[in-house]
This record gives structure tokens, sequence and C-alpha cells, in this order.
């Protein structure tokens, strides 16, 4: 079974600060992993994936499989940046049921 | 636009009176999804379909039903509504791509249900 640790529940920095939003995983096969993020009152939307390797809004995130992990870092953080944060896991298998499973969440507070 | 609309987005009932969440997705996606969001606990998916007529359980279906008669709308329908099941609840869909391709899931703006 697949499994999605973020070991903070909260993390306050201050702008311009970096940020680091951890995330560990566990899952036998090889994982697809992304973060997605909710901004207060807002539906969940996709901020990244792993398999794109892309750079949205000034965040980034390396699969780690050594660590399994997949840790999310920001250089300079923005208050715009305050949201709750989720990482998330899906299977990577023909005919997979793409089960997304996702951690706890983590509430990211960007201090003025 | 793109997107997935759920309705209502706020519902207060009462124990044991059956509800139906509805759900609709206009991008042609095959997999649809149910969520549950709660304190501390993320997001926990409830059920989950691959295309029309096919469903399947996901980690918390007790007391939840599901149908996917149309490829568009996949609706959540609470038999007997209990106060646990108070939440906010999510719909999503995606593409199913080859394997190895995950899109990512586009969600709904979510409905807060509160069962007294």
């Amino acid at each position: 079974a697949q499994r999605v640790t973020q070991p903070e529940k909260l993390l306050s920095v201050f702008k311009g600060a970096p940020v680091e939003l951890k995330c560990n995983y566990s899952y036998s096969g090889s994982p697809e992993l992304f973060w997605y993020v909710q901004y207060s009152r807002q539906r969940l939307q996709l901020l990244l994936r792993h398999i794109s390797r892309e750079s949205i809004k000034g965040f980034t995130a390396d699969l780690n499989k050594g660590e399994t992990s997949f840790h999310l870092k920001k250089p300079f953080a923005q208050e715009e940046d305050s949201a709750m944060y989720y990482c998330a896991l899906s299977p990577i298998s023909s005919g997979s049921a793409r089960q997304l499973t996702f951690g706890s969440g983590t509430q990211l507070t960007v201090l003025p | 636009e793109a997107q997935v609309t759920q309705n209502p987005r706020y519902l207060i009932t009462v124990t044991g009176k059956k509800l139906t969440v509805t759900c609709s997705q206009n991008m042609n996606h095959e997999y649809m999804s149910w969520y549950r969001q709660d304190p501390g606990l993320g997001l926990r998916q409830i059920y989950y379909s691959m295309n029309v007529e096919v469903t399947d359980k996901g980690d918390v279906p007790e007391g939840y039903k599901v149908s996917r008669k149309e490829k568009r709308n996949f609706p959540l329908i609470l038999e007997s509504p209990s106060p646990n099941q108070t939440s906010l609840y999510f719909c999503a869909s995606t593409r199913l791509g080859r394997a190895g391709k995950d899109y990512g899931y586009t969600f709904g703006s979510g409905t807060r249900l509160t069962v007294v």
C-alpha cells in the first residue's frame, strides 16, 4: 500500500526567507509525485508534478528515490504563498487505478 | 471553461435523511473520484470510477454510494447520513493516459456537509 507523510502540520516563515515543505512517501513501485495547493476558501489546484520537472510560482520539488522524499522548496517566500499544501502520490503501472493518495497537508503561513 | 462542478456548495441535513451531492465535468475525463477532507487527516478517497459503469471503493467507502451512468456525472449518495459524515467533500477528475503518464487532477470547489 502507498503512503504519504507530511510531518509538519503548520509551518511559518518570514517573507523573503526560504521555505521547504517536507514530503516522504512509501511505495514499493515507481510513483508519480505531485504537489497540490489550496488557497483559503478555494479548490485544490495542481501546483507541480515531478515528471514534468517544472517550476511553478517559484516552487520546485525534486524526487529523491533514495530517501523516498519529494520536498517542495522556494528560495524566497511571498505572502501570497500562504496556503495549505498537499503532497500526493499516484502509482505508475499499466491499468493503474489512479488511486491518488494524499498526505495530511501542511499549512504554510508567510509572515510580513 | 474546463471545470468540475459540484452542487450544492453547502448543505445542512438531519441524521438519516438521504441526500445526493452532484458532480459534473466537461473535459471528457475517464477518471472521477470523491474525497473527503477533514482537519488533520488530509484528503481521503471515498470512491472512484475509471469509466462509465466502472466504480470501486477508495479508503473510506462506508456509508456512501456512487454511480457512473454517464461519463460526465459522478454523484455521491448518502443513503442514511450520520454526524460522522460531516465533512468537506471534493470531486475530482482526470484523463487516463498511457502507463507512466498522469495529467493531474482537476478538483471541484467542494461541498461542505453538516449532518445534525
